[in-house]
């Protein structure tokens, strides 16, 4: 079976500074491994995803992650913080099933940004 | 750009009731998940369905859940008697099928919330 860790529940950062939210995974098989963000009152959107190709993976927004094997790691940071980036930050890890990939979630980590 | 939408975005049911949650996923996809979210905890996955038929289901799909795609586009969820514990955010997504990449992505619903008093 496969998990994920998030490690924070709640991070708050100023605007202008950088951001780090932790994930740590445990899996069975080479993981790819997603982290979604969600809005108030909005659907889960992909920031960017790991799929054995490079290790740091670049998504949208100036998000980026770095996948270690050795760490079993895969936080997500972005070097200066925007009130936009608010939200709540999900740590996904997929497992191959018969049908498709089945998504294991982290609890979220709520990203505050003040100015 | 396409979307996953789902109806209705709240949905306030009494114990003991049916209800169906609806989604319509992007067109071309091939792959249909439900998820849900109850207040302060993870999002779980509930099943996926493929080829019209379900292709896995959590611990938590009992005999009381059931999914359908009735026609083209919809794809449903239907719960058939509703307990105080299903109250959650229950999210639809679907996902396209490439050929040589396992694991694209899967597009998310904004979701359904649904409360049961």
């Amino acid at each position: 079976a496969q998990s994920v860790t998030q490690l924070d529940s709640h991070v708050s950062v100023s605007e202008g500074t950088p951001v780090l939210l932790r994930c740590n995974y445990s899996s069975s098989y080479s993981p790819s491994l997603f982290w979604y963000v969600q809005h108030p009152n909005k659907g889960l959107q992909l920031l960017l995803k790991y799929t054995s190709a490079a290790t740091l993976v670049k998504g949208i927004n100036g998000f980026e992650a770095e996948f270690k094997k050795s760490e079993t790691s895969f936080h997500l940071t972005k070097p200066s913080a925007h009130m936009s980036d608010a939200a709540e930050y999900f740590c996904v890890v997929s497992e191959p099933t018969g049908g498709g990939n089945k998504l294991t979630f982290g609890t979220g980590t709520q990203l505050k940004v003040e100015l | 750009e396409p979307e996953v939408t789902q109806t209705p975005s709240h949905q306030v049911t009494q114990m003991g009731q049916e209800v169906i949650l609806r989604c319509v996923p992007i067109s071309n996809h091939l792959y249909f998940y439900w998820y849900r979210q109850i207040l302060g905890q993870k999002v779980e996955f509930l099943v996926s369905f493929y080829n019209n038929e379900i292709s896995e289901k959590s611990e938590i799909f009992d005999d009381q859940f059931s999914v359908e795609r009735p026609d083209g586009s919809n794809f449903t969820l239907k719960i058939r008697s509703t307990k105080l514990e299903d109250s959650a955010m229950y999210f639809c997504a679907s996902r396209a099928r490439l050929a040589g990449e396992s694991y694209n992505e899967q597009f998310f619903g904004p979701g359904t919330r649904l409360t049961v008093l």
